[in-house]
Formats: C-alpha cells, structure tokens, sequence
C-alpha cells in the first residue's frame, strides 16, 4: 500500500468551476499535509500546508483536512487555465515526508 | 521561506562516470532531502540529508551508489556515481523545518548516455 494516494486524472474542468483535488493517506502518526502544484518542467511549488482538523483558507484555495479518514484535499475556486498543472499531495511525519503520485489538473477555457 | 540554488542545472554525462549536484539554502534549515522524479512521476525520495552524519538512505538506494554531503545547514551535495542510462532523471533537493514547509530546488536534469 502506497503512503499517499492519489488519483492521476485527468481531472478536467471548465474556466470559473471549481476543482477538487483528493488524496488519502496510510499513517495515521502524520502531522503535517501539504499540496504542492508542478507546472510541466519545474519543480514543485508549495500552495498550502495545513496541520490541524478542518478547513484552511488562503485566497482562491482551501485545503481540507479529516484525520480520522486520513484524507485531505484542496479546492481551487474560480479555476483559471493558469491552474492547469499536476498537483502533489505530501504527508510529514517527523523526519518524513511522502508524496503522492499527483493529480493533472486541465482547466478549459 | 527558503530559497534553493542547484547546480548544474542540467548535464549529459557518459555511463561510468559520476556526477556530483551541490544544493545551496539561502538560510539555515533542519532538513535536507533528495528526491528522484522521472518524467511524468512523482517524486521518489532518495535519502534525507543529515547535518555532521551519514545521510539516511530509503529502500532501494544505497550510499555507494548515492553518496550525500551536509557540511552545514546550509549546503548539501549528492553525487550519482558510476552512472547508467537508468540513472536519467530529474533530482531535487529540498529544505526546510520539521513539522514545517519544504520548499524545492529547481532540479538537476541529468542524461546518462
């Protein structure tokens, strides 16, 4: 069993809608979440970390967290082309940190 | 937050030899890890980098094949040695604090020919 799963999509998605990014994970020790984004060809820029129950907002994203199903997941309002991207799911613990296999987020115009 | 320098950037190299990638942190952090991404995959972890000791290596890679530097805080290298073709892949560092944000390296694009 993998550490973290998630599904490779792709997800596609019009311009405007909102997107929903879903990932769970096998530890039940993590204590931190984060969903990294990776634009084709470069490396993986963070977007939100989130380390406690419930929903974190910044701007246009809101990351969820439920420790009791192990799942986590980002919503992106108002998806824009520029959101296309593979999104990376990662887990912490301690000294640890695993990722998923990433989510491909197409927005159409 | 952190800002990370790679270097090389990217580099064509013969089977047989060995490539050494130097990671620079802009300032002090905890943690230091290298990763793997072939294209079109995620990132595999390679080992976590450890201040003043030997590296701490994941399933699968060893520290003959993978030898990893951390003089400081601040600085990391891994050097990928007596390369093969399979060794073509994409390596990221990354920094940060336990319990807090790791942030990347702009990766070192290696072609083993």
């Amino acid at each position: 069993q993998k550490e973290v799963e998630q599904n490779s999509g792709p997800l596609s998605v019009p311009e405007g809608a909102i997107a929903s990014l879903n990932c769970t994970y096998s530890d039940r020790g993590s204590q931190s979440f984060f969903w990294y984004r990776q634009y084709s060809g470069k490396s993986p820029e963070l977007i939100m970390s989130i380390y406690s129950n419930g929903d974190k907002e910044d701007g246009r994203f809101t990351a969820q967290l439920n420790k009791a199903s192990q799942y986590v997941s980002l919503l992106i309002r108002d998806s824009q082309p520029s959101d296309s991207a593979t999104y990376l799911c990662a887990v912490g613990n301690f000294n640890k940190f695993y990722f998923g296999s990433g989510t491909k987020l197409n927005v159409k115009p | 937050s952190a800002v990370i320098s790679q270097k090389p950037s990217r580099d064509i190299c013969q089977r047989g030899t060995s490539l050494t990638i130097q990671c620079q942190v802009d300032s002090q952090v905890t943690m230091m890890f290298w990763y793997r991404q072939q294209p079109g995959q995620s990132l595999t972890l390679i080992a976590t980098a450890n201040q003043g000791s030997e590296a701490t290596y994941e399933s699968g890679f060893v520290i003959d094949k993978f030898p990893i530097s951390r003089p400081n805080l601040t600085f990391s290298t891994l050097t990928v040695s007596n390369m093969s073709p399979e060794d073509s892949s994409i390596y990221l560092c990354s920094g940060g604090d336990t319990q807090e944000t790791q942030y990347f390296g702009p990766g070192t694009r290696l072609l083993v020919l």
